[in-house]
């Protein structure tokens, strides 16, 4: 069966510091992939998503950026965090129709 | 074109009672449409899906009405209990789109 690992499950950063958050898939090949940012409340917004290693599509122009060395690893950064970085980080990964949620890293920039 | 709009924003139903949430969409190439449920803390987790070729989609206590022609569709929570509290978000995609639209989101409260 297919599982996505989504770490850390916490984090608490400085303005101003790098940023890497990580995700993987197992038990699929060539997944889309997506990284959600879902701020105080409940929206959901795509920040990225990407359907190959190397090809990333951005959705708002912002602090952060999007790799995907491997075809099953997703990596979300940003070279120094803004404040208004804060929130509630979801990975997807996407199988023909269906897309499956990671369990999320809530990001606190101090 | 890419929008979902979702509503109520929060609804607090009685246990055993109905809960209604309402999506609209207005993009027509849409041909997928998911519910997802969230947790406190946790990832949106997926509930139930429907394509347009049918009306209504039922999964235990939770049913999927689409209405094509409206572009609408609803979930329906029929017994609700306060297991069900959570956060619900209806979402959309279709044709060449890798992309899932959200609505926003339903804050559902089952009082005991």
């Amino acid at each position: 069966s297919q599982t996505i690992h989504q770490w850390p499950a916490t984090l608490v950063q400085p303005v101003g510091s790098p940023l890497s958050l990580e995700c993987t898939v197992e038990g699929t090949s060539n997944p889309n992939l997506y990284w959600y940012r879902q701020a105080a409340g409940r929206g959901l917004q795509l920040l990225f998503y990407s359907v190959g290693i190397g090809q990333i599509s951005s959705e708002v122009p912002q602090n952060l950026s999007a790799s995907r060395p491997q075809d099953r690893q997703f990596i979300l950064s940003s070279k120094k965090l803004l404040l208004s970085d804060s929130g509630f980080y979801l990975c997807a990964w996407r199988r023909i129709t269906e897309a499956f949620f990671g369990q999320g890293t809530r990001l606190t920039v101090v | 074109q890419q929008q979902v709009k979702q509503s109520p924003q929060s609804l607090i139903v009685q246990k055993g009672g109905i809960s209604i949430i309402n999506c609209a969409y207005e993009n027509t190439a849409f041909d997928y449409f998911p519910w997802y449920q969230q947790f406190p803390g946790k990832g949106p987790a997926l509930l139930i899906a429907i394509r347009p070729d049918v009306s209504e989609k039922k999964e235990g206590r939770f049913t999927i009405s689409f209405n094509k022609s409206a572009k609408q569709f609803s979930l329906h929570i029929m017994d609700s209990q306060p297991g069900d509290s959570a956060t619900y978000f209806c979402a959309a995609s279709g044709g060449s789109n890798y992309k899932l639209t959200f609505g926003k989101g339903t804050l559902l409260t089952v009082n005991p």
